[in-house]
């Protein structure tokens, strides 16, 4: 059974319109988080949270943010898409903040028009 | 900063033994992680490192150096489905288990 689940797997939209990425996950775990992953690249970290603490990367643009309402779900909202935040998101939660594996989602691949 | 290599692509025989390696420079080290990841799919956890040595898991076994900033993760039998790509990720002490990856090993497996 999937533990970290992301929907839409696909997803397409206009440049300049607003999406949003969204994530839920049954394992209960206290930490989730948001990568970037472009073609042939590694996922790139762009913010987590620690319940409901946010925790920004500094070189994430502004574009780009997040909501947790609660323990289950996180969401990635882009303000205003451009082509080059055509990726895979891959949302990603692990218990606690220690040396633990993260366990990832399959991933949203967004396509902008 | 952080800096992870990786080779890019490897080639290798059903059956049997390859060995990607991982070296890396990163502000503090706390770990490292193995990940596999099929194309257009999520990365799968196989491994971690904390201490240097090897840790076996099945068929896969990965090794620490912390002095040389190196591991490398062994396949053996290898079987088709295991062309994926591996990726590398250190954990470093700056941040809440922020992972830097590398770019991956694209590993194809012929028959």
């Amino acid at each position: 059974d999937a533990m970290v689940i992301q929907n839409p797997r696909y997803q397409v939209t206009q440049f300049g319109k607003p999406v949003t990425l969204s994530c839920s996950q049954t394992l209960n775990h206290n930490v989730m988080y948001w990568y970037q992953q472009k073609s042939s690249q590694a996922p790139k970290l762009l913010f987590h949270y620690y319940d409901k603490d946010f925790n920004n990367e500094a070189d994430t643009p502004d574009n780009f943010q997040s909501r947790r309402p609660n323990t289950s779900f996180c969401f990635l909202d882009i303000r205003s898409p451009g082509l080059g935040d055509a990726a895979m998101y891959l949302c990603a939660t692990s218990r606690d903040t220690g040396a633990q594996p993260q366990h990832f989602g399959d991933g949203t691949r967004l396509s902008i028009l | 900063g952080q800096n992870i290599d990786q080779p890019t692509e490897m080639t290798a025989t059903e059956g049997a033994i390859v060995q990607i390696n991982c070296t890396y420079q990163t502000s503090g080290f706390n770990g490292l992680f193995w990940y596999q990841q099929h194309a257009g799919e999520a990365p799968t956890f196989l491994s971690y490192n904390v201490l240097d040595g090897l840790e076996e898991k099945g068929r896969f076994s990965s090794f620490l150096s912390r002095s040389k900033g190196y591991s490398y993760l062994l396949l053996k039998e290898l079987q088709m489905k295991d062309s994926a790509s591996y990726l590398c990720a250190v954990r470093a002490l700056t941040g809440a288990n922020n992972l830097f990856f590398g770019t991956g090993t694209r590993l194809t497996v012929i028959p």
